[in-house]
């Protein structure tokens, strides 16, 4: 069972480009998280997403950022107009979801984006 | 707004020797995780506690949490050299029925020297 895949590794963008980052989620899981890392520091929560849903996007910034996951192929991560600010690791989780209590997220490996 | 703090936040320790991690939440909550992280790597998911007085062990790291005090503990005993990494303690935000998502401490950086 393969874990969380995420594409690309590494990213590197000028400003004002736009980055997408992919999110294969486990197999099975039907919940997926995104969280942004700046060097040293912990992560902190963007959005949560099922199929087709945004469940929560507290953590999102109102402006240039979006996500979705499709009923088909990978939950995708997008920012538009891309700034230095916006150089983090990012991490997509999953989980099953089917039994609220005990649901662990599962990490991906995380996609490292540099903005020139 | 729910706040999850560390400490310490930096840890030097020699082999051998034991040591405990802290982790301080605002709110109330129905589970706390852990998780490691090498350099450069994602997060490996240690232990998830759910109830007042939960503890569990793997290996040389036990957890455990008391809910009444808002507060979680991840002791080392005998620390070794392949311990050395960041620990993060990650409080469960759930409201409006949603599962909601984590609250992630600042982490604690580990180096444990022979």
């Amino acid at each position: 069972n393969a874990g969380v895949m995420q594409n690309p590794r590494h990213l590197v963008r000028r400003r004002g480009q736009e980055a997408r980052l992919r999110c294969s989620p486990m197999k099975g899981h039907s919940h997926v998280y995104w969280y942004r890392q700046l060097p040293e520091e912990g992560l902190k929560f963007m959005v949560y997403l099922q199929k087709e849903n945004i469940i929560d996007e507290s953590g999102m910034p109102k402006e240039r950022f979006s996500a979705e996951f499709p009923k088909e192929g990978p939950s995708i991560l997008r920012i538009q107009q891309v700034v230095r600010g916006d150089s983090a690791a990012y991490f997509c989780a999953s989980s099953p979801g089917r039994e609220l209590s005990t649901d662990t997220q599962y990490f991906g490996p995380g996609t490292r984006l540099t903005v020139l | 707004e729910l706040k999850v703090e560390q400490n310490p936040l930096f840890l030097s320790m020699q082999e051998g020797k034991n040591y405990t991690i802290y982790c301080n939440y605002s709110t109330t909550s129905d589970r706390l995780y852990w998780y490691r992280q090498d350099p450069g790597k994602s997060l490996e998911s240690l232990f998830v506690l759910l109830s007042n007085g939960a503890v569990k062990q793997e290996g040389r790291l036990m957890a455990s949490l008391d809910t009444k005090a808002r507060l979680s503990t991840l002791h080392i005993t005998a620390a070794v050299h392949d311990l050395s990494a960041t620990y993060f303690c990650a409080v469960h935000l759930n409201y409006g029925g949603s599962q909601g998502n984590l609250i992630f401490g600042k982490g604690t950086k580990l180096s444990v020297k022979p």
